[in-house]
This record gives C-alpha cells, structure tokens and sequence, in this order.
C-alpha cells in the first residue's frame, strides 16, 4: 500500500521561533498534497493544497506567511510555523493521493509552542 | 461549496451489537466520491469505505457497510458485530470526481463500544 511519512510526530518549541513539518511519500509521487490542522475532539481543517513545482493554494483565513508550504520535489512537502506562538499549538496531518490508494494520511505532528 | 455534516457528535454500542453512523452532505455535482475514514486515539486516519455516486450498489468491507441515498444526499456507515478496536472518531467525507480535489470532512462522530 501507500505509506506517507510526517515528521516529527511530537515537537515542542519556544514561542518567537519556527518549526517545520515534513511530509514525505515512501513509495510513490505525489503532486498534490494537503495540510490540515485539527484541534482536539473536532474535525480536519483543510489549511492549504501543495502542488509540486508551484505556489500553494491557501484556504480563507490561512496566513501563508504565517504557515510557508514548500512542494520541491514529488515526494516530499514541508510546513513551517514561523514566528509560532501559543495559538499555533494543535495537531498538524498531511494527506498525499496515490492513484490506486487515494488519499494516504501521515501520522500526524502534534506541536506544542511554549 | 460542498458541505458535510454529521448530526451525532457521540455515539455508543455494545460489542457485538450493529451501530449506525449519519452524514448527509450538500452538492451540486452529479459525479463524486464519499468516503468514511476512521480516526483511533493514535489519530491516525484510516480509511473504512468508499462510495462512487454513479454506482448504485452500496459499498461493503467486512462488517462495515454504508446506506448510500444519492436523492436525500444520505450516506451512513452501518458497523455490524461491534468490536471494542471499533471505538474511535469517524468521519465522513467528500470529494468532486475531479483530478487531485480536496476532500471536505464532516464533524465527526466519537464512537464507543461498550464490553
């Protein structure tokens, strides 16, 4: 099957610095992955559409210099909180589509800002 | 816009009795997908089923069925023979028969299994 990998599953950092999110599928390309955030006990939050290659597309209410999405290459997508504050502390899930699989869910990174 | 919605924020059932999970959604679009993706305390997303709205027949996996009603835009997860690993957060979801869509998800319901 599919397997997409996010790493870190678990990062706590200081408030003011960055932190980034990596998003990788192991044995497939993928042009287009997601970014979700989803705080507890509710449901995915569609934040931005990665696209290898191009600019992502944020969703309404996304801060994309907030939340910087870089699709460089077809098996990798990274995320970074910049300038993190205690608000930006949830749950962060990347979504990858694989022909034959559909969409394959990473494991989720919970950050926590201090 | 397409919306998802789930009326049961908390459901529960016996082991070994039959759960039924709601979701109706709203959409213009004649061709689509719903699916129903399961979500345990590991928070890992874990597709159950899957539905093609040209197909009239409902999709089953094992215990898991669904109620697909393409008129009443109605698309409901039947879970038979509940097992405790059933307890989880499922969530019912959409997308447009288009290339790379996003999928839109419902609020979840907090299944219970109860031994």
């Amino acid at each position: 099957g599919a397997v997409v990998s996010q790493h870190p599953s678990r990062v706590i950092c200081k408030s003011g610095t960055s932190v980034k999110i990596e998003c990788r599928s192991l044995d497939f390309q993928a042009t287009t992955m997601f970014w979700y955030r989803q705080f507890p006990k509710q449901s995915l939050m569609l934040m931005a559409t990665s696209n290898e290659g191009s600019k992502a597309t944020y969703e309404q209410g996304v801060e994309k210099d907030k939340f910087l999405i870089n699709h460089a290459s077809l098996t990798l997508s990274t995320l970074t909180v910049t300038s993190a504050h205690p608000e930006d502390s949830s749950f962060y899930i990347c979504s990858a589509i694989h022909l034959a699989y559909g969409y394959t869910f990473g494991s989720g990174t919970r950050l926590t800002v201090v | 816009a397409q919306t998802v919605t789930q009326s049961q924020p908390e459901m529960s059932v016996q082991e070994a009795e039959t759960v039924t999970l709601s979701c109706t959604y709203d959409t213009s679009e004649s061709d689509y997908y719903l699916f129903w993706y399961k979500q345990p305390p590991s928070r890992q997303m874990i597709l159950v089923i899957r539905q093609e709205a040209y197909k009239q027949q409902n999709a089953t996996e094992n215990r898991f069925s669904v109620n697909f009603q393409k008129a009443a835009k109605s698309f409901s997860l039947k879970i038979s023979d509940s097992q405790l690993g059933d307890a989880a957060m499922y969530f019912c979801a959409y997308r447009r028969d288009t290339s790379g869509s996003r999928l839109t998800f419902g609020e979840g319901t907090q299944l219970t299994v109860n031994p």
